[in-house]
């Protein structure tokens, strides 16, 4: 049963607009959740956290936005370049230490 | 510095065939994971060590799949008597710390790509 769901497994964006990728999870013992990008034959590399304390976190260009009444973080890049091309994964922690992964969104930023 | 490192990248085994995957963790870090991802699929949690402990096997998939880290720092990921069911990328990812009630980043190797003909 997949806890964490990413229900878009691909999305288009012009170079300098907005990227918005959503993930929604079930478990409402989870309290730490993030972001990781993925480049082909890499393994995924960290992006951005948020803890359920807060629902929102800024580091640059990327933002994540919690709802936890939703179950529901997005991660926001503005702006868009093309080197953001990339396979983007959410993951949530709850007491122990193991993430749990949504399966994935790939997002192509079209110059 | 230096990442968290895997190897083999790549590794083709005949079915039945015993593997061994290992993982060099970024050093100092005290926790260690390992993760399979299958084709289309998110990393999915096999196993945690939290120095040369073996804290959760919770997701091991089946007794053929063993693994170990006995000086608390290289990890080695035994798969015995492969099945086509276990190609997939097998990654690593290590914490520096593990505080109660607050999960560290994890950073993630580049994986070992396994195929089972």
């Amino acid at each position: 049963d997949q806890q964490v769901k990413q229900n878009s497994p691909s999305l288009s964006v012009q170079e300098g607009r907005i990227s918005i990728l959503n993930c929604d999870y079930t478990n409402s013992m989870f309290d730490y959740f993030l972001w990781y990008k993925k480049y082909p034959a890499e393994g995924p590399t960290f992006l951005i956290s948020i803890s359920s304390i807060k629902d929102k976190n800024e580091d640059g260009r990327f933002t994540v936005f919690l709802n936890k009444s939703a179950k529901h973080l997005s991660l926001h890049i503005v702006p868009s370049q093309p080197g953001d091309s990339a396979v983007y994964f959410c993951a949530a922690s709850g007491t122990g230490n193991q993430f749990y992964f949504g399966t994935g969104t790939s997002l192509t930023v079209i110059p | 510095g230096a990442g968290v490192s895997q190897s083999p990248r790549y590794k083709v085994a005949k079915r039945g065939q015993d593997v061994a995957l290992r993982c060099d963790p970024i050093s100092g870090h005290v926790s260690l994971f390992w993760y399979q991802q299958a084709l289309g699929q998110g990393p999915e949690f096999l196993t945690y060590f939290q120095n040369e402990a073996q804290l959760d096997k919770s997701g091991l998939p089946s007794d053929r799949f063993f693994a170990e880290r006995p000086e608390g720092s290289v990890s080695t990921l035994k798969i015995q008597r492969t099945q086509q069911e276990d190609s997939a990328v097998y990654l690593c990812a290590s914490s520096p710390t593990f505080y109660q009630g607050e999960t560290d980043t994890q950073y993630f190797g580049p994986g070992t790509r396994l195929t089972v003909l």
